[in-house]
């Protein structure tokens, strides 16, 4: 088993440009989530899904889009980046939503917006 | 709303020392609560979880302790080694409980020194 992977690993943008972040696991999980993380804020939510064909905000949606049509692929899109947007974005699933189920996170992906 | 805290940012320890890394949350209503390890350039591991029902869980030398009710958590390393230097990230999975999503402290950097 791979696990989560996400792709690519690293990106450069500039401002106003577009990009798609790929996230796939191979465990068969129902639930999947994108954060990002900046230095001294930890893991911020950004959106999630609870099963294929769903999608919902977190903490931090605005700016990025989501989509779920295969139950193994999450992708973060950036239709227009901004300065702002550079972090480290991380994948993450599990098997459900319950207490009892914990988080598999992906190795992330360093996106830098100049 | 949840606001989890970890302090220190930063900890220094030389090898073979006992330690306590620390957890607060501002909200008491957590459905469980993760200790993760976050090394350089990577994404996270799960540590331990402990259901809101529990008061610890052990793993090899690690040892996660939870209150509820004064809004703590402890994880202890036991004998650390220089190969346990990493980031240690803790996160409480608020109601609903059905999402799975979790809020994060900013973490402590640990370094143990051979």
């Amino acid at each position: 088993n791979a696990g989560v992977t996400q792709t690519p690993k690293f990106r450069v943008l500039k401002t106003g440009q577009s990009m798609t972040l790929l996230c796939a696991q191979d465990m068969n999980h129902e639930y999947m989530y994108w954060y990002r993380q900046d230095p001294g804020m930890g893991l911020r939510l950004i959106h999630y899904s609870v099963g294929e064909g769903t999608t919902a905000k977190g903490e931090v949606p605005d700016g990025y889009n989501v989509s779920r049509l295969k139950k193994q692929n999450f992708l973060l899109g950036l239709e227009s980046a901004a300065p702002s947007q550079t972090s480290v974005y991380f994948c993450a699933s599990a098997q459900t939503g319950g207490s009892y189920n914990e988080q598999f996170f992906g190795p992330g992906t360093r996106l830098t917006v100049l | 709303k949840q606001e989890v805290t970890q302090i220190p940012a930063a900890l220094s320890v030389p090898e073979g020392e006992n330690l306590v890394l620390n957890c607060s949350f501002t909200d008491s209503a957590i459905y469980n609560l993760q200790w993760f390890r976050q090394d350089p350039g990577k994404g996270l591991t799960s540590l331990l979880l402990i259901q809101s029902s529990q008061r610890e869980q052990t793993s090899g030398r690690l040892n996660a302790s939870l209150d509820k009710s004064s809004g703590r958590s402890t994880l202890y390393i036991a004998a650390s080694q220089p190969g346990d230097s990493a980031t240690y990230l803790c996160a409480v999975r608020p109601p609903p409980g059905n999402t799975g999503k979790l809020i994060f402290g900013q973490g402590t950097t640990l370094q143990v020194k051979p």
